[in-house]
């Protein structure tokens, strides 16, 4: 019953650093979603997948690229890292019917120092 | 775009008392969602309780309900007889009604402090 995975939970990178943030749900949900958490700021999505080989922006996008090449995974990709993105990241899922719940994975907290 | 927004940054409340999140939210739509989402100190986001715009009545979730007031675009959340263990951060979030449950947008979130 693991619904929503993110691995890792916390990282330290240097800027210009490359990682990827990885995100796999075993609930055969069509729709993903990473969001970036800030202080006084909310959650505000990045990229989203509607379905395997379907990726959109979000609302803050740059410096970020996602691929869903399956239904279970949805990894988020910092090419070049920097400060500015110093964050907490969650992944989300949904099923396809109108206004089911987004499940949430624990969230990663990243530093860019 | 729709914006959501939350004035009270932090709150505090007597345990076994009631209190009020204040939710305002600013859209075109006509048909959407509405969510409030706790987050506790484990960082896990938690749906506490959603409406559909279209549905005049109130949602209930046991001590959590909502004042769904569409016309003036206020979505609150009143937590009755609080618990040390509703200590979190509250968010509100907005859905347009033809995306999934997925692209959320949402405000800037309050702590709720539950004292003993």
């Amino acid at each position: 019953n693991a619904g929503v995975t993110q691995t890792p939970k916390f990282q330290v990178l240097k800027t210009g650093q490359s990682m990827t943030l990885q995100c796999a749900q075993d609930m055969n949900h069509e729709y993903m979603s990473w969001y970036r958490q800030d202080p006084g700021m909310g959650l505000r999505l990045i990229h989203y997948s509607v379905g395997a080989g379907i990726t959109d922006q979000g609302e803050v996008p740059n410096g970020y690229n996602v691929s869903r090449s399956t239904t279970e995974d949805f990894p988020l990709r910092l090419l070049s890292a920097a400060p500015s993105q110093t964050s907490v990241y969650f992944c989300a899922s949904s099923g396809q019917a109108m206004n089911t719940e987004a499940f949430f994975g624990q969230g990663t907290r990243l530093t860019v120092v | 775009a729709q914006t959501v927004t939350q004035s009270q940054p932090e709150m505090s409340v007597q345990e076994a008392e009631t209190v009020t999140l204040s939710c305002t939210y600013d859209t075109s739509e006509n048909n959407y969602y509405l969510f409030w989402y706790k987050q506790p100190p484990s960082r896990q986001m938690i749906l506490v309780i959603r409406q559909e715009a279209y549905k005049q009545q109130n949602a209930t979730e046991n001590r959590f309900s909502v004042n769904f007031q569409k016309a003036a675009k206020s979505f609150s959340l009143k937590i009755s007889d609080s618990q040390l263990g509703d200590t979190a951060m509250y968010f509100c979030a907005f859905m347009k009604g033809e995306t999934s449950g997925s692209r959320l947008t949402f405000g800037e979130g309050t702590q709720l402090t539950v004292n003993p």
